[in-house]
């Protein structure tokens, strides 16, 4: 099994809102990434979290604030977006987060920020 | 820095015709991973490349890694409609977590 779920697959927003995006993982992977991606383009690195510790935060706006409760769990709460923020966010994980490694993709949440 | 270079960019064929994109770089990667994207849905990967000059097939798609580890290609032949959306090329081994991505291939297949 090489699932990596996601939820809500879409969300729209107004610049106020508090909302949060789910990601969760069977597979045992211990490295866990969030990335942006706009439209045809490649996806965009944000956070990576490693054993349950935040690894790498790629100077993301604080408005985006990520969350590991688990080894399974991956969670990106958003605060006060702006409409450039809207966006396909894309979840992923991988075994251990060693060089090279191949990472799995979930399928993503719409993101629309009015 | 490491970069890859994918081409081309954007691609339109008639189904039953054999394609070919590519990606290149001047750095060394220790692995190199193909994926398919498809509108508003995350990238599915196709295949992992790890040892040099390796060539993976899965059904009509065709995967060689360079003798140096700089370079991949994905040849598709017969194409077909299914095979349309956005063939994203990732090299590994800049350093842990970071995939290094291509630009992308938009690929349309027209019946």
């Amino acid at each position: 099994d090489t699932e990596v779920t996601q939820t809500p697959k879409h969300l729209v927003m107004g610049m106020t809102n508090k909302k949060s995006l789910k990601c969760e993982q069977h597979m045992g992977h211990r490295a866990m990434y969030w990335y942006k991606q706009k439209a045809k383009k490649p996806p965009e690195l944000m956070f990576v979290y490693s054993y349950e510790k935040l690894s790498i935060n790629e100077s993301v706006p604080s408005r985006f604030s990520p969350e590991c409760p688990n080894s399974s769990l991956l969670n990106l709460h958003l605060h006060a977006l702006q409409p450039e923020d809207s966006a396909l966010y894309l979840c992923a994980s991988s075994s251990a987060g060693t060089v090279g490694e191949t990472q799995y993709f979930g399928p993503g949440t719409r993101l629309l920020v009015l | 820095t490491q970069l890859l270079e994918q081409s081309p960019q954007f691609l339109s064929i008639q189904e039953g015709e054999n394609l070919t994109v590519y990606c290149n770089s001047s750095s060394v990667f220790s692995s190199l991973q193909w994926y398919r994207q498809e509108p508003g849905e995350g990238p599915v990967l196709l295949v992992t490349v790890v040892t040099g000059g390796e060539v993976k097939k899965l059904k009509r798609l065709t995967f060689q890694f360079g003798d140096a580890r700089k370079d991949s290609s994905l040849h598709i032949t017969a194409a077909q409609p299914g095979d349309t959306g956005l063939y994203l090329c990732a090299g590994g081994g800049g350093s842990n977590y970071k995939l290094t991505f291509g630009k992308g291939t938009l690929l349309t297949v027209n019946p």
